[in-house]
């Protein structure tokens, strides 16, 4: 089965500057999804960013990006120019293609301070 | 707007109890999940679901079961609650894994139930 791993818990970042939150991942598939979700406060889990395997341009959502490094099998988000609203747990996940079982990281903390 | 809803955001039950808890998706999704949450540990998937009838297991099946009779569907069953099932539990839904690519979306999550066993 595919693995996730998030190594940060806990991250903390100013108002307005920027974060990058780590994530790696282990699978045999050549095709798949990885996404980064969002679950604030009220718990609602919600989509941040997706990237396609095949595709090598890294995908961008306002202030989101990512940096995905297949080889590596890595999978960051930088989130710029941070705000208050920003604050929640952060999970990454994979899916795969054929194997449609997703899979998520223990996820990290971020807290914006202001 | 899709919407996955969880029949209850909180409930309690005591020991060795029948729970159900139960998943409906109004967006003809393929595919269901149920998650555990826990503090450190992120979402782990207990049992997934491909198809009506069609169930694999996920990471932490034991002590869980599930059904699937309707597409929009999906029922987590702790067969006799006990306090380690104590959590917070998850439902999602999504397409295939290809549709996902054609549709360019993702999977949508229910509100979640907090679940305590006494």
């Amino acid at each position: 089965a595919q693995t996730v791993t998030q190594s940060q818990p806990e991250m903390s970042v100013q108002e307005a500057e920027t974060v990058t939150l780590s994530c790696t991942y282990d699978t045999s598939e050549n095709n798949y999804y990885l996404f980064w979700y969002k679950q604030p406060p009220s718990r609602q889990m919600i989509l941040v960013i997706r990237q396609e395997a095949y595709k090598q341009q890294n995908a961008t959502e306002n202030r989101f990006s990512v940096n995905f490094q297949k080889a590596a099998k890595s999978f960051s988000l930088k989130i710029s120019d941070s705000q208050l609203g920003d604050t929640a747990m952060y999970f990454c996940a994979f899916m795969g293609y054929n194997n449609n079982d997703m899979r998520f990281g223990a996820g990290t903390r971020l807290t914006v301070k202001p | 707007d899709v919407k996955v809803t969880q029949s209850s955001r909180y409930l309690v039950k005591r020991t060795g109890e029948k729970v159900f808890l139960e998943c409906v998706q109004d967006m003809d999704h393929e595919n269901m999940f149920w998650y555990r949450q826990d503090p450190g540990l992120g979402l782990r998937l207990i049992y997934f679901s491909y198809d009506v009838k069609m169930k694999e297991k996920g990471d932490i099946p034991e002590g869980y079961s599930v059904s699937r009779e309707k597409k929009e569907r999906f029922s987590l069953i702790l067969e006799s609650a006990s306090t380690n099932q104590t959590s917070m539990y998850l439902c999602a839904s999504s397409l295939s894994g290809t549709d996902l690519v054609a549709m360019n979306t993702e999977a949508f999550f229910g509100q979640g139930t907090r679940l305590t066993v006494v």
